[in-house]
């Protein structure tokens, strides 16, 4: 069966510093993967998704990157964070065919506070 | 603005009643979906709708889609304490690219 692992669970960093949230898929072979952001009591934001390694679009322009150095890993990134960057970080991933295909798999979040 | 939006915002209930959450959107879509989310945890996928779908039950679910006034409704039956949670409506924007659009959601409390 597939699972998916964020980590970490919760964060408290200071404003300025760098950020790494890690993503891996595990049971399924090049998924969909999309990191999603959301803020408290608020929907979802997509952030960034890939379709394959070092294939990733960026849906809103801000100071996060992402990056898929292997098939089943996805990493978010900041180099300086900034107050507004607070949130619940959402990975998530699909497959490519199917009905299956087009669930979206959710995992446990990474609750991310700048102060 | 937002692709998906629920209606209400919130919802308060007794438990063995029914909840409907509406989901409206604003371009065509392939297909539909709904999930829950409990708090402060991921979100877990309750049920897809295809555009060429009407209705879809799963256990005490029940989802209408209807393509020509652009909405959704999830029906929720003979509701449980447990079933207290944020519901999303997820819509696809363009076919093939999997990528989904989340609305605010609906907050839904049963009262035991």
């Amino acid at each position: 069966s597939q699972t998916i692992h964020q980590w970490p669970a919760t964060l408290v960093q200071p404003v300025g510093s760098p950020l790494s949230l890690e993503c891996t898929v595990e049971g399924t072979s090049n998924p969909n993967l999309y990191w999603y952001r959301q803020a408290a009591g608020r929907g979802l934001q997509l952030l960034f998704y890939s379709v394959g390694i070092g294939q990733i679009s960026s849906e809103v322009p801000q100071n996060l990157s992402a990056s898929r150095p292997q098939d089943r890993q996805f990493i978010l990134s900041s180099k300086k964070l900034l107050l507004s960057d607070s949130g619940f970080y959402l990975c998530a991933w699909s497959g490519l065919a199917g009905e299956r295909g087009d669930t979206q798999y959710f995992g446990p979040g990474t609750r991310l506070t700048v102060l | 603005s937002q692709q998906g939006e629920e209606d209400p915002q919130a919802l308060s209930i007794q438990e063995g009643e029914n909840a409907t959450m509406n989901c409206s959107y604003k371009t065509s879509i392939n297909n539909l979906q709904w999930y829950r989310q409990n708090s402060g945890r991921g979100l877990v996928h309750l049920i897809l709708i295809r555009s060429n779908e009407r209705e879809k039950h799963s256990g005490r679910l029940r989802v209408t889609l209807d393509t020509s006034k652009k909405s959704s409704s999830l029906l929720i039956t003979a509701s449980r304490a447990a079933d207290t949670a944020s519901y999303f409506c997820a819509t696809d924007l363009t076919s093939g690219t999997y990528k989904y659009i989340f609305g605010t959601g609906t907050r839904l409390k049963v009262l035991a």
